[in-house]
């Protein structure tokens, strides 16, 4: 079975602390991302990833930004938490040669 | 980015009863995907289609990928409590580009 994992489940930080969420997975998939989930907006995409080092702006990037040092690990960065980014973060990845993607268990950030 | 089309947002239903839901798209995809996602947790995949036309089950579940390719229905049958959640549908013409529907809460009373 495919398996991302999300380092934390719950976290609290305050305005304008530094916040790393880690993910990995262990499918040896090319592509990963990092989704924000908010009630009534559904999933956005804040950046996705295609190989080691490589990045691409999502639907939402400001305020993230991500780091790709080995294939299986994907991190998402808050540089400076803000209120407004309080929400459930999802990391997930994909084959290059298949059209599926597997989620993790997701990240529920309170920014206080 | 594009967010596909999903109805009914939301069911309430009693135990033992079948559920349909449905999600439509303005773009063709080659794939549909549909997924279950329970309160606090991440989405888990229930079943992936990859042909139009295509009826694929997973014990209760029966997903359909419409001919038009812009659409796929999902049917859940002689519902249990435990079925509770919120289920999503996504389509995919890659492997790094997804869109996903609006979800579709159930509930079941027992």
């Amino acid at each position: 079975d495919v398996k991302v994992t999300q380092s934390s489940r719950y976290l609290v930080k305050r305005t304008g602390e530094k916040v790393f969420l880690e993910c990995v997975q262990d499918m040896d998939h090319e592509n990963m991302f990092w989704y924000r989930q908010d009630p009534g907006l559904g999933l956005r995409l804040i950046y996705f990833s295609y190989d080691v080092k490589m990045k691409e702006k999502g639907d939402i990037p400001e305020g993230y930004s991500v780091s790709r040092e080995k294939k299986e690990r994907f991190s998402l960065i808050l540089e400076s938490a803000s209120t407004n980014q309080t929400s459930m973060y999802l990391c997930a990845s994909s084959p290059v040669s298949g059209n599926t993607i597997y989620f993790g268990e997701g990240s529920w950030l309170t920014v206080v | 980015g594009q967010q596909l089309n999903q109805s009914p947002q939301s069911m309430f239903i009693q135990e033992g009863e079948d559920v349909s839901m449905n999600c439509t798209s303005s773009s063709i995809f080659n794939t549909w995907l549909w997924y279950k996602q329970d309160p606090g947790e991440g989405p888990v995949l229930l079943i992936a289609l990859y042909k139009a036309g295509e009826l694929t089950s997973n014990g209760r579940l029966t997903a359909q990928f419409g001919i038009t390719r812009k659409d796929s229905f999902l049917n859940i049958s002689a519902s249990i409590p435990s079925d509770v959640g919120i289920y999503f549908c996504a389509g995919t013409n890659t492997g790094n580009q997804f869109y996903f529907g609006t979800g579709t809460s159930l509930t079941v009373i027992p």
